[in-house]
């Protein structure tokens, strides 16, 4: 099966700037989940959908960033305007099922993005 | 709240020398824990998880890790370490249920000397 796939693999944006990354789901699977990491931190969580539902967004940092995920299928995250401090790598994840302990995450190799 | 701390940012060993990242967490119940590993240019891949049971898990790659209620700890070990284990490591914490988040600690990177 196609695992999940995330666009793009790199981003560079001046401050101020719009950018919206992309993740596609592994096929089926209901929960999609958002991270970050910040270099030299943790990977932190951002919000979690069930279908097209937002399930948890205890996470996202500030009302610049708004994720969708339309249809219960692919999901993106807008970050407007971008600032220097949203410089990371984002990962995405799927599962079929809800809860960590009966579901493991399935990432995806992650959006670096840049923002100078 | 959860929290995951590893301690070693870098750890270097020999090909062939044997593995231990250490992993400690704060939970208040039973933690649901896993192991990641990430090579470079690569997504999160996982290793192990410990839900119940048995507290010594088995996973792919020939990795291992006991999970050690009294020292809330969960360690990663491999009895011989290949080049291309070289990597980042996270462990991580989940706490189930409906609360579907995972706390995840800083990393470690291993290197591997030939």
């Amino acid at each position: 099966e196609a695992g999940v796939t995330q666009f793009p693999s790199h981003s560079v944006i001046e401050k101020g700037q719009t950018v919206t990354l992309r993740c596609d789901p592994i096929s089926g699977h209901d929960n999609l989940y958002w991270y970050r990491r910040v270099m030299g931190k943790e990977i932190k969580f951002l919000l979690h959908f069930v279908k097209e539902s937002k399930q948890d967004e205890s996470g996202m940092p500030n009302n610049r960033f708004l994720a969708e995920r339309t249809g219960g299928t692919y999901s993106t995250l807008k970050v407007q305007p971008a600032e220097l401090e949203d410089s990371g790598v984002y990962f995405c994840a799927s599962s079929p099922r809800s809860g960590a302990g009966t579901s493991p995450l399935h990432f995806g190799n992650g959006t670096r993005l840049t923002v100078t | 709240a959860q929290s995951v701390t590893q301690p070693d940012i870098h750890i270097t060993v020999s090909e062939g020398a044997s593995l231990e990242l250490r992993c400690n967490y704060s939970y208040g119940a039973t933690p649901y824990l896993f192991w990641y590993v990430q090579s470079p240019g690569q997504g999160l891949q996982l290793l192990l998880k410990y839900f119940s049971g048995d507290t010594l898990v088995q996973g792919i790659k020939g990795f291992e890790a006991e999970f050690k209620r009294s020292q809330s700890s969960f360690n990663l070990r491999k009895p011989s370490v290949h080049w291309s284990d070289a990597a980042e490591y996270f462990c991580a914490v989940g706490a189930g249920g409906g609360a579907d988040g995972l706390t995840f600690g800083k990393g470690t990177h291993l290197i591997i000397q030939p």
